[in-house]
């Protein structure tokens, strides 16, 4: 069956790069049309799209944090990786990372269970 | 400040029908059929309830469908259960910035 699991550091200081993986199972990142995204959610407030990773290496960023993230895979670990810079209070979140299919590209019909982060001194 | 729009929160009894509504733009709602909803319960994952505006993914219950009607897109359930108590969110392509927004959420209450 389809897992995804998000792993990092749950207390991060500002100004520190925030690096979270995703190690999944059930399906392969190099099946045509297959998608990995990050999704964030701080504490009581909405859902956040991050990035998303394709089967052949394109990337995808949110406007907003574009300067601030990478994305990676590692086709042969089942990882994706997320690398944010320059934390923030503002950037506590539980962070999500989630499947997309080739057949719908633009929704996650699996998630992880997600991961805290929080940004403090 | 969320690109799409939701109400805060809706209410219903047990059995009752409720709608929630998920309002966007032409560069994204209204000019795609690409707006999913997501449950949420407390302290866990968004699980995909809606996809491509109307499908159901496997085992989603029947109660759940979805629309759409020019810039604005709906959620309702039918046949309110207590268990449906959750938190919805609807997302949609947008040609505006790559590649996904989310609404503000919904808080269903279940009365």
């Amino acid at each position: 069956q389809v897992t995804l699991r998000e792993s990092g550091p749950a207390l991060v200081k500002p100004t520190q790069t925030l690096t979270l993986t995703c190690t999944f199972s059930g399906f392969s990142l190099s099946t045509s049309g297959m998608c990995v995204s990050w999704i964030r959610q701080p504490p009581g407030k909405a859902l956040e799209w991050l990035a998303r990773i394709d089967w052949d290496d394109d990337k995808y960023y949110s406007t907003s944090l574009k300067t601030r993230l990478t994305i990676s895979k590692d086709t042969s670990k089942n990882q994706v990786v997320l690398a944010m810079t320059n934390m923030d209070p503002v950037d506590t979140a539980t962070y999500y990372c989630a499947r997309s299919l080739p057949s719908g590209r633009y929704n996650f019909d699996y998630w992880g269970q997600g991961t805290l982060v929080t940004v403090s001194s | 400040q969320s690109a799409l729009t939701q109400p805060a929160s809706v209410s219903g009894s047990p059995g009752q029908s409720i709608t929630i509504s998920c309002t966007g733009t032409s560069s994204d709602v209204g000019g795609y059929n690409y707006v999913s909803w997501y449950q949420q319960h407390p302290g866990k994952a968004p699980k995909l309830m809606i996809y491509d505006v109307s499908n159901r993914p496997s085992g989603v219950s029947n109660r759940f469908s979805g629309s759409k009607s020019g810039n604005t897109a709906s959620l309702t359930i039918s046949g309110l259960q207590a268990e449906d108590e959750a938190d919805y969110y609807c997302s949609s392509y947008t040609s505006s910035s790559p590649l996904v927004v989310f609404g503000g959420g919904t808080k269903l209450t279940v009365l």
